[in-house]
């Protein structure tokens, strides 16, 4: 079954800086997602993604299958940005699913 | 909107006392899935409806139960509920298109926070 790691846990930056978070799994997948979470629970889809790179607005998420690596980019952050970032692929093995990181809690100060 | 809806957004129930969360749907996707969220970890999937196909999670305990009465409602039924029960349950939706399941956008409710007295 797949595994999934993101770095950093937690990342503190102040506005306007470039931030990146990173996911690398273990097991080839068909796509991956990108998801935030913020305080009160909902999750939003950011992006799906199974090759090259997508944009949508500052988010920037990119995918290297055969290193089986991910980043989430955002430019020009902003204290709305704060969130926990997760990733998660399909759990692979015959079972159904999504695997999630753990998550990357995001905090950006004015 | 199209959008996924939970409700409610926060319950509280007593142990052991039956409780049920609902979802509904306006996408009209035909994939429905329960997912569980305790405090600080990564979301869990308990099951998922793929049409009124129902699939459970091997590890999902047996006090967890399902019903998809039509397309677009899931319910999610805890008949005993335990204090490690309280978590947060988030209901997702994806359309199911020909290619590798799990490669489809998973489109999630805000969720419900169960706290168990």
């Amino acid at each position: 079954k797949n595994e999934v790691e993101q770095s950093p846990q937690n990342l503190t930056a102040q506005e306007g800086e470039f931030i990146t978070i990173n996911c690398s799994y273990s097991v080839g997948i068909s796509a991956l997602h990108w998801l935030q979470q913020h305080p009160g629970g909902g999750i939003v889809s950011l992006f799906m993604l199974s090759s090259g790179k997508k944009k949508h607005g500052r988010l920037i998420a990119t995918i290297n299958i055969q290193e089986k690596h991910s980043s989430l980019h955002i430019t020009a952050s902003h204290p709305r940005d704060s969130a926990v970032y997760i990733c998660a692929v399909p759990t692979g093995g015959g079972a159904d699913g999504l695997t999630f990181g753990k998550g990357t809690h995001l905090i950006i100060q004015p | 909107d199209a959008m996924v809806i939970q409700n409610p957004r926060y319950q509280v129930t007593q142990f052991g006392k039956p409780v049920t969360l609902s979802c509904s749907q306006t996408l009209n996707h035909n994939v429905m899935y329960w997912y569980q969220q305790k405090s600080s970890q990564a979301p869990k999937l308990l099951f998922h409806y793929y049409d009124k196909d129902f699939n459970n999670e091997a590890d999902t305990p047996d006090n967890f139960q399902s019903r998809r009465p039509n397309t677009s409602f899931c319910f999610l039924d805890i008949r005993s509920p335990g204090l490690g029960d309280a978590a947060m349950y988030l209901c997702a939706t994806s359309r199911e298109v020909v290619g590798p399941r799990w490669s489809n956008e998973q489109f999630f409710g805000p969720g419900t926070r169960l706290t168990v007295l």
